[in-house]
């Protein structure tokens, strides 16, 4: 019974395509996150949603676009996809935003690259 | 610029002795820490937290200290058995989100 699953766990494609991860928690949480993790292994939130709310941004090119049809589900969608967006994004969730006692359940990655 | 750091890449260390990870942050008003354990091929796991109103949460072989006036904790793992092998990441809540360090990856060996 997987609590936090994302689709596909590998993804390898050419520059300048459009793909989509798709993430789906059976958790009940309330929050889900996209975390970036790049070639130096450093772990960057890039976006958060609470009840389908955009709550994060971090800065993120907007050729990458979440989408959260409801509070289970939170989708990435990539455009013109470019050689530095390589990397294994990581699907969370938690039961509310971080805070005191709250922690993050992470899906097990997807490994993107570009060609 | 790198608020949470993990300065050392990689710790090895024989079996049934003590690990010790430390990580350091830069924002004094981080308030909640936690430890996160991860295999290749697989996502983070929550490993243990502490609220920075204590220096110290304990949890069956892991441990983890807090020196806030260092701005400085610390994972320990005693007695270490092979299957803590793995990377581990320190994090700090910042207003609604977690930042991670770059993770320290421990190899224990028999």
């Amino acid at each position: 019974d997987t609590a936090v699953s994302q689709t596909p766990k590998y993804l390898v494609t050419q520059m300048g395509n459009d793909k989509s991860i798709k993430c789906e928690q059976n958790l009940g949480h309330d929050t889900m996150y996209w975390y970036k993790q790049d070639s130096k292994k450093f772990l960057k939130i890039m976006f958060s949603y609470n009840n389908k709310e955009l709550i994060i941004n971090e800065t993120v090119p907007n050729r990458f676009s979440p989408k959260s049809p409801d509070k289970a589900h939170l989708n990435l969608h990539i455009n013109s996809l470019e050689l530095g967006d390589s990397a294994v994004y990581f699907c969370a969730s938690s039961p509310m935003i971080p805070g005191q006692g709250t922690s993050l359940h992470f899906g097990n990655g997807t490994r993107l690259t570009v060609t | 610029d790198q608020q949470v750091k993990q300065n050392s890449p990689s710790l090895s260390v024989q079996e049934g002795r003590i690990s010790i990870l430390n990580c350091d942050y830069t924002n004094s008003m981080f308030d909640y820490f936690l430890w996160y354990k991860k295999y290749p091929a697989e996502g983070p796991t929550f490993l243990i937290s502490i609220s920075s109103i204590k220096d110290k949460n304990e949890d069956g072989r892991f441990t983890v200290f807090l020196n806030k006036s260092a701005k400085h904790l610390s994972l320990h793992i005693v007695p270490s058995q092979p299957g803590d092998s793995a990377v581990y990441f320190c994090a700090a809540v910042n207003t609604d989100k977690l930042i991670f360090g770059t993770g320290t990856r421990l190899q224990v060996f028999p």
